[in-house]
This record gives structure tokens, C-alpha cells and sequence, in this order.
């Protein structure tokens, strides 16, 4: 069964810098796509970054854009988000989720999340 | 980027009754192979997001048929049959035709009376 599960979540001060990682298991990891949507406390889901199956595309909400790169390595099927010049705003559970590799990416496993509270 | 919007925002319900949940979009979400991308997903308490229904009405495995999505251009709808206790979550409807960004709806929680 396919499973997602992040980790490298913890507290930062603004300004640091964090990088998550979600291993894949129960699929072929190598053949999908994947995001990264995030959900601050108490509120509803953003998507953040996604990623070819073979990471030649990548693409980001305006939000993170110039700060996080999300990148893959095949070979240990995991999935990376590298997150740079925090800020509080970016307060949250952060959720690896796979694409099923339609037409349009879409969302069909989630992991259980990692929380990255950046605070001083 | 499109926006989504939901109501109502809150939704109590009585087990065993029906619900309704309404999803619009501030633009046409029929993509150019003629799909429609819109997605349904369930958070229930403490849990990650779950996809319930892919391009308007189709539920994924292991989704009781009670969930039936509906709708076509900017206006959708989630429906419940009969509520469970197991029902109890936050419901997100998602755009995929305008992507990126996907864009979620601010959710819909629902909760026994």
C-alpha cells in the first residue's frame, strides 16, 4: 500500500532554514509526480510546490516562490522540500502528497505531516 | 488565480439525514480535453486531507457511495445521503483545471447537532 511519510519538521527562528523530507514506499516512485501542500494552524489547505516524476518541472504558489525548492532523489524514493528565509507565515503542518499522473496533476495519497513552527 | 468558495462554512447535521455542500469557482473549471478538475477532499479531526471525488463526480476506492459530487462549469456540489459519525471533518473542494496554483475552497465543517 502506498505510503507517504515526511519528517525534518521542527521550530526555526525567521529568517532560518528548514528542509523536509517525505519517503515513499508501495508504489513506484520514480513514475509520479509529487507536491506539497501546508495547512498553518487552525486553517484550510495551500498548496506549495510540485514536481515531475522525473523533476524536470517544477512549480511553486507565489507565496514560496524564490525561498523553498522542492527537489527528488529517485534513488532513495524521497521526496524534498528545502525551505529558506522563513517567516512566521509559514507556520504549519506540511504534507507530502502524490499525483496519480493525469492530465492535470491531481492529489490521491497524502502523508501524515510534519509541523515547522518558525518562531524567536 | 481561480478562487473557490464554499458554503456553508459550518453545516450541522442529524445522523442519518442528508447534506449538502456547495462549492463555486471564480472561473470556468472546464479544461481544454473537455474534463472538469475539480476535487472533493475530506479532513476528518486530527487526520490528513483524503480525496473523496476526482473531475466532478467520480469517487475514489473505498469512498461509501453515500458521497456523490455534482456540477458542471463554476458551480458544484457535494452531497451525503445519510450522515455517519465517521462524517464528521472539514470538506475542501480543490481546482486543478487553472494549475498553478491549485487553489482549495476555505472548507466546510461539519458536525453532529
Amino acid at each position: 500500500q502506498v505510503q507517504l511519510v515526511e519528517s525534518g519538521g521542527g521550530v526555526v527562528q525567521p529568517g532560518g532554514s528548514l528542509r523536509l523530507s517525505c519517503a515513499a514506499s508501495g508504489f513506484t516512485f520514480s513514475s509520479y509526480g509529487m507536491h506539497w501542500v501546508r495547512q498553518a494552524p487552525g486553517k484550510g489547505l495551500e498548496w506549495v510546490a510540485f514536481i515531475r516524476y522525473d523533476g524536470s518541472n517544477k512549480y511553486y504558489a507565489d507565496s514560496v516562490k524564490g525561498r523553498f525548492t522542492i527537489s527528488r532523489d529517485n534513488s532513495k524514493n524521497t521526496l524534498y522540500l528545502q525551505m529558506n528565509s522563513l517567516r512566521a507565515e509559514d507556520t504549519a503542518v506540511y504534507y507530502c502528497a502524490k499525483d496519480p499522473t493525469m492530465i492535470v496533476p491531481d492529489f490521491d495519497y497524502w502523508g501524515q505531516g510534519t509541523l515547522v513552527t518558525v518562531s524567536s | 488565480d481561480v478562487v473557490m468558495t464554499q458554503s456553508p462554512l459550518s453545516l450541522p447535521v442529524t445522523l442519518g439525514q442528508p447534506a449538502s455542500i456547495s462549492c463555486r469557482s471564480s472561473q470556468s473549471l472546464v479544461y481544454s480535453d473537455g474534463n472538469t478538475y475539480l476535487n472533493w477532499f475530506q479532513q476528518r479531526p486530527g487526520q490528513s486531507p483524503r480525496r473523496l471525488i476526482y473531475k466532478v463526480s467520480n469517487r475514489d476506492s473505498g469512498v461509501p457511495d453515500r458521497f456523490s459530487g455534482s456540477g458542471s462549469g463554476t458551480d458544484f456540489t457535494l452531497k451525503i445521503s445519510r450522515v455517519e459519525a465517521e462524517d464528521v471533518g472539514v470538506y475542501y473542494c480543490m481546482q486543478g483545471t487553472h494549475w498553478p496554483p491549485f487553489t482549495f475552497g476555505p472548507g466546510t465543517k461539519v458536525d453532529i447537532k
